[in-house]
This record gives C-alpha cells, sequence and structure tokens, in this order.
C-alpha cells in the first residue's frame, strides 16, 4: 500500500488563485519531499522539509508538515499556467540502512487561464 | 551540470522479449535508483545501487533486475516482458543516499509492451 496519500486526486484552478494539496502518510519519517510531473515526463523535486521542521518556503511554495497528524501541505500562490501538472508527496523509508522514497498517487492540478 | 539521462526515451517490445534500459546519474552521484511508473500502480520503487551493490530492492518479481558500473552509469533489465511491464521507468541520482540528500530523477523511458 501506499505510504503517502494526496488529497484531492485532482483540482481545477483559476490562474492567480491558490492551490493547496495535502498529503497524509503512515509511518515515521525522516523527511517529506514534494515533486512535480509534467505530462509524462521526468520528476522535478521541488522543496523537502525534514521531521523536525513545521514549514518551509520556497519561492510561491510553502510546505507545512504536521508529524503528530502525519500529513504535510503543498500551497502554491498566485498560480500560473505553467504550474499545471501532478504533483506527488514522498516520504523516505529505511531499510537496512539504505533509503527507499515511497511516493503517493499524486494530485493532478490544472491552471485555466 | 548535466542531469540525470537515460537511454532510450521510448521502446516498444512484444511480450517475451527483453529489454535493458540505461541511466547515466548526475556526475559525482554515487546513488542510483529505479521507479516504474503506471496509471494503476503510480510510483513504486525497483530498487537501489550505491557504489556497484544493489543495496535495496522493492516488490518486483526476478525478471527485474539492475547493475551499476564502476562510473556509477546503471541499467535495468527487464527479461520476459509481459503486457503489464508497460510503464514509464524514471531513475533517481543522489550523491551519497543519505535520507537528507535529494533525488535528482530523469526524464524517463517510455517502455510499451505489444
Amino acid at each position: 500500500s501506499q505510504q503517502g496519500e494526496e488529497d484531492p486526486q485532482a483540482l481545477s484552478i483559476q490562474e492567480g488563485e491558490n492551490a493547496t494539496m495535502n498529503c497524509s502518510y503512515k509511518t515515521s519519517i525522516n523527511n517529506l519531499q514534494w515533486y512535480r510531473q509534467n505530462s509524462g515526463r521526468g520528476l522535478v523535486h521541488l522543496i523537502l522539509i525534514r521531521s523536525n521542521e513545521r514549514e518551509k518556503h520556497s519561492g510561491r511554495l510553502r510546505v507545512t508538515l504536521d508529524t503528530s497528524k502525519k500529513s504535510s501541505s503543498l500551497l502554491i500562490t498566485a498560480s500560473r499556467a505553467a504550474d499545471t501538472a501532478s504533483y506527488f508527496c514522498a516520504t523516505d523509508l529505511i531499510i537496512q540502512g539504505a533509503q527507499k522514497l515511497v511516493f503517493g498517487q499524486g494530485t493532478r492540478l490544472t491552471i485555466n487561464p | 551540470k548535466a542531469g540525470v539521462t537515460q537511454t532510450p526515451r521510448y521502446l516498444i517490445k512484444t511480450r517475451g522479449q527483453q529489454v535493458t534500459l540505461s541511466c547515466s546519474p548526475i556526475s559525482g552521484h554515487r546513488s542510483v535508483s529505479w521507479y516504474q511508473q503506471t496509471p494503476g500502480q503510480g510510483l513504486q520503487f525497483l530498487f537501489e545501487y550505491f557504489s556497484e551493490t544493489q543495496r535495496n530492492k522493492g516488490n518486483f518479481p526476478g525478471r527485474f533486475s539492475g547493475r551499476q558500473f564502476s562510473n556509477s552509469r546503471s541499467e535495468m533489465n527487464v527479461s520476459t516482458l509481459e503486457l503489464g511491464d508497460s510503464a514509464l521507468y524514471l531513475c533517481a541520482s543522489r550523491y551519497t543516499g543519505t535520507p537528507e540528500d535529494t533525488q535528482y530523477f530523469g526524464p524517463g523511458t517510455r517502455l510499451t509492451v505489444l
């Protein structure tokens, strides 16, 4: 089963609005990462938040992490058409000293002009 | 620095054949991981190589194998292809392989099995 689950599965908003995506996970983590994927292409790393951090910013991105609720959110402010993509959260599982990233199913974000 | 490169970008095979995919990590990165992405199962971890050794493996059958060379380049092999192996195969590299390291993904190889 997936470690991370995104909500909503799909989101459609107008350009200029803010977009919020949520991610829930099941086990303890060292960090949580958010990635973006344009249709059928590779993943682009957006931001990493450590388990001892509660909030992190990068440009128009704001990520929060609540380890007590095992959840994270990604906020994209002042959305642009170029933000149209799928967004994935990924948590790390450490198995015998090796990291395995476990991805959620993703949120498909569509920005309408 | 050049990013992660994967070859080929697109591949069409028939059932029963085998396929080899290649990944060149970012220069200096020693860890290479492989993922399979399908509409039904999403992104799933295949395996990770670090300094030519496989140190982590996902829940895939033995038909899926890989290796890493001394220059950190990695190959993934799938034998006896099945229709369900049709997917986007993504490779990612990291510098040291510690949890704090960011994984950088390549553009993927789109495999279609007919």
